[in-house]
């Protein structure tokens, strides 16, 4: 089956800096890779997500970027606000048919600080 | 206002004593699914079901049932559960449009403790 790593676990950057998360997943039929974001004590939202028939997909502050040969994307988010603090989980699952179908795998999350 | 709702949000139970977990979404989903959440193991999938009458085992199905009789229900079954399922359980739907699985929508999460 599929699994997903996520670094780093935690990550401590200053109000105005950029923050980047990876992840790498293993299985190659993976082609939706979504991202979300939960802030303490509430539900993961989602924040932005990528397919694999595309490289970058940027949204105002965020941005993913997808290597499907080297099998992992990343997240980023430029000029960070505090308001950005929160756990941030990486995700992937395979659209196609097939036994994976339907599965969705998490990466292990990274708490993001963001420090006034 | 669209929404998942689960019930209940808090339960404190014993080992073997039988629980349901009810999970409902109003946006005529046909996708729902069950994740537990544990610290520095991120979500975990339980089951998911793509829709009415059809359900898969996630990654961690071990000790759990779940039924999808009707599409805007999926409950969560633990027939005898153990202090190793104490944790914080989400469930969530999304649409499946053109076969292609979308933003999933996360129910307020239901915090379970067995001893």
């Amino acid at each position: 089956g599929e699994n997903v790593e996520q670094h780093p676990s935690t990550l401590s950057v200053q109000e105005g800096d950029s923050a980047v998360i990876k992840c790498t997943y293993s299985d190659s039929a993976s082609n939706y890779f979504p991202w979300y974001k939960q802030e303490l004590g509430k539900r993961p939202q989602l924040i932005i997500d990528i397919r694999s028939n595309v490289g970058e997909k940027k949204d105002q502050r965020i941005a993913v970027t997808l290597n499907k040969t080297a099998k992992h994307f990343s997240l980023h988010i430029t000029e960070t606000q505090p308001e950005d603090s929160a756990v941030y989980f990486c995700a992937a699952t395979s659209n196609a048919g097939g036994t994976s179908y339907g599965k969705l795998t998490f990466g292990q999350g990274t708490i993001l600080t963001v420090h006034p | 206002e669209a929404q998942v709702t689960q019930n209940p949000r808090y339960l404190i139970t014993v080992t073997g004593k039988k629980l349901t977990v009810t999970c409902s979404q109003n946006m005529n989903h046909e996708y729902m699914s069950w994740y537990r959440q544990d610290p520095g193991l991120g979500l975990r999938q339980i089951y998911y079901s793509m829709n009415v009458e059809v359900t898969d085992k996630g990654d961690v199905p071990e000790g759990y049932k779940v039924s999808r009789k009707e599409k805007r229900n999926f409950p969560l079954i633990l027939e005898s559960p153990s202090p190793n399922q104490t944790s914080l359980y989400f469930c969530a739907s999304s649409f499946v449009w053109e076969g292609l699985r979308n933003e999933q929508f996360f129910g307020p999460g239901t915090r379970l403790t067995v001893l």
